[in-house]
């Protein structure tokens, strides 16, 4: 199976909440990120969690993980046209000499 | 600015003619890597570079090579291109990557087409 997993589709609606899902298997991650990548551009960092933490916030992002499942997710609040995307989780392990994996990414359409 | 740029971004090419996709980066980042990006299959690395003089393979080396002369550039270079090699090339840097959260830099990437 994949290391690190993602839905590869979400369509919400502006203004209401989108959550974006990702699942990884190595309980000996590390860190933990997600990247944004617009139409035609490289993908741009968003935000990145510790694996000793469960939450973090930042403006209209929080994200959240549960150790136990290994599951991290991206709360987007008041989703925006802009936020149209892919979303990327990654994942950087223990000992992998500091290399990211990746999902293949969530595609998000923000229908107006 | 910082930025990692690479160039070409668009180019169409044929089977087997030796091409380099350059990458370079102002940030005195010791860290520098490859991807390559399909539909379906998310990014996947190429080669990545600790250090100057210091390379290692990803996950999809076959078929690509790189070098690390200076800091600041990590050229990737198919040496007889084929068709299984269209994709979107992104090149990255980040400041360490040995310990601590590895935040990466994105270039705006290189679509390359093999006829």
């Amino acid at each position: 199976g994949e290391d690190v997993e993602q839905s590869l589709f979400l369509s919400v609606r502006e203004g209401d909440s989108s959550v974006i899902n990702c699942t990884y298997t190595d309980s000996s991650s590390t860190y933990l990120y997600w990247y944004k990548q617009e139409p035609g551009a490289g993908l741009q960092l968003l935000t990145y969690i510790f694996s000793n933490m469960d939450m973090k916030q930042d403006q209209r992002l929080t994200v959240l993980l549960n150790k136990k499942d290994k599951h991290l997710s991206l709360r987007i609040a008041d989703t925006q046209t802009g936020d149209s995307a892919i979303y990327f989780c990654a994942e950087i392990r223990r000992g992998s000499q500091g290399n990211l994996i990746f999902g293949k990414g969530t595609k998000l359409s923000v229908k107006p | 600015e910082a930025q990692v740029t690479q160039n070409p971004r668009y180019l169409i090419t044929v089977t087997g003619k030796k091409l380099t996709v350059t990458c370079s980066q102002n940030m005195n980042h010791e860290y520098m890597s490859w991807y390559r990006q399909d539909p379906g299959l998310g990014l996947r690395q190429i080669y990545y570079s600790m250090n100057v003089e210091v390379t290692d393979k990803g996950d999809v080396p076959e078929g690509y090579k790189v070098s690390r002369k200076e800091k600041r550039n990590f050229p990737l270079i198919l040496e007889s291109p084929s068709p299984n090699q269209t994709s979107l090339y992104f090149c990255a840097s980040s400041l360490a990557q040995s310990s601590g959260a590895n935040v990466l830099t994105f270039g705006a990437g290189s679509r390359l087409t093999v006829l």
